[in-house]
């Protein structure tokens, strides 16, 4: 299996700042790799795909870049409703797997 | 809009089965393959497997294979996922969720709103 590992496994941030998450595959995975947002209670919710391909309707602060082993979401200016956990998942391979997750706390 | 709504929270004693279904609409739902995610309580996700509404194939992550089954019905657009042998470590939030479509076909695109199971004596 593809181990996912995500750092950090959290962080402090205030609202405006510019946040990135980085998500690291045990093995190439070319850029077959999405991001997810989980809000507490909630199911996640797609955010970028293909490494860095924004989902439809999410907006634009979101970003992602890498492709390989290693891979970056940046938020660039933190709002309210970005306080959130955030999962990276790779898709080369079965079985799928997710990273352990980054909690952006305020 | 599209829509995958789960059937309610459930609980159950060990060694019973269960099962979680996730009627879908807003979309050609045999076009599409969906797969089922958990999450146990406070911790990450895990992918369980995915199936093709389009002619039932499938793909079982390892570790639930003896266990764990995936169906669906074109005729209600709904699909179902059965874990048998149930254990505390199976308590979580099963989640359904579509997958894009040809290049992106393993792409976890929309989510159901998820189903607690709880395992208890």
């Amino acid at each position: 299996d593809i181990q996912m590992t995500q750092s950090p496994s959290s962080l402090s941030a205030s609202v405006g700042d510019r946040v990135t998450i980085t998500c690291r595959a045990s093995q190439g995975i070319s850029n077959n790799l999405a991001w997810f947002q989980q809000r507490p209670g909630k199911a996640p919710k797609s955010l970028i795909y293909a490494a860095s391909s924004l989902q439809s309707g999410v907006p634009s602060k979101f970003s992602g870049s890498g492709s390989g082993t290693d891979f970056t979401l940046t938020i660039s200016s933190l709002q309210p409703e970005d306080f959130a956990t955030y999962y990276c998942q790779q898709y080369n391979s079965f079985p799928l797997t997710f990273g352990g997750g980054t909690t952006v706390e305020v | 809009q599209i829509q995958l709504v789960q059937s309610g929270a459930d609980v159950k004693k060990p060694g019973a089965s269960v099962r979680v279904s996730c009627q879908t609409s807003g979309y050609t739902f045999s076009n599409y393959a969906l797969s089922w995610v958990r999450q146990a309580p406070g911790q990450g996700l895990e992918w369980m497997g995915w199936i093709s509404a389009y002619n039932d194939d499938t793909n079982y992550a390892p570790k639930l294979r003896d266990r764990f089954t995936m169906t669906t019905d074109t005729s209600t657009n709904t699909a179902y996922m059965d874990l048998r042998g149930l254990r505390s470590d199976d308590t979580a939030v099963y989640y359904c969720a579509r997958q894009g479509l040809g290049g992106q076909w393993l792409v976890l695109d929309y989510w159901g709103q998820g189903t607690l199971v709880t395992v208890s004596s």
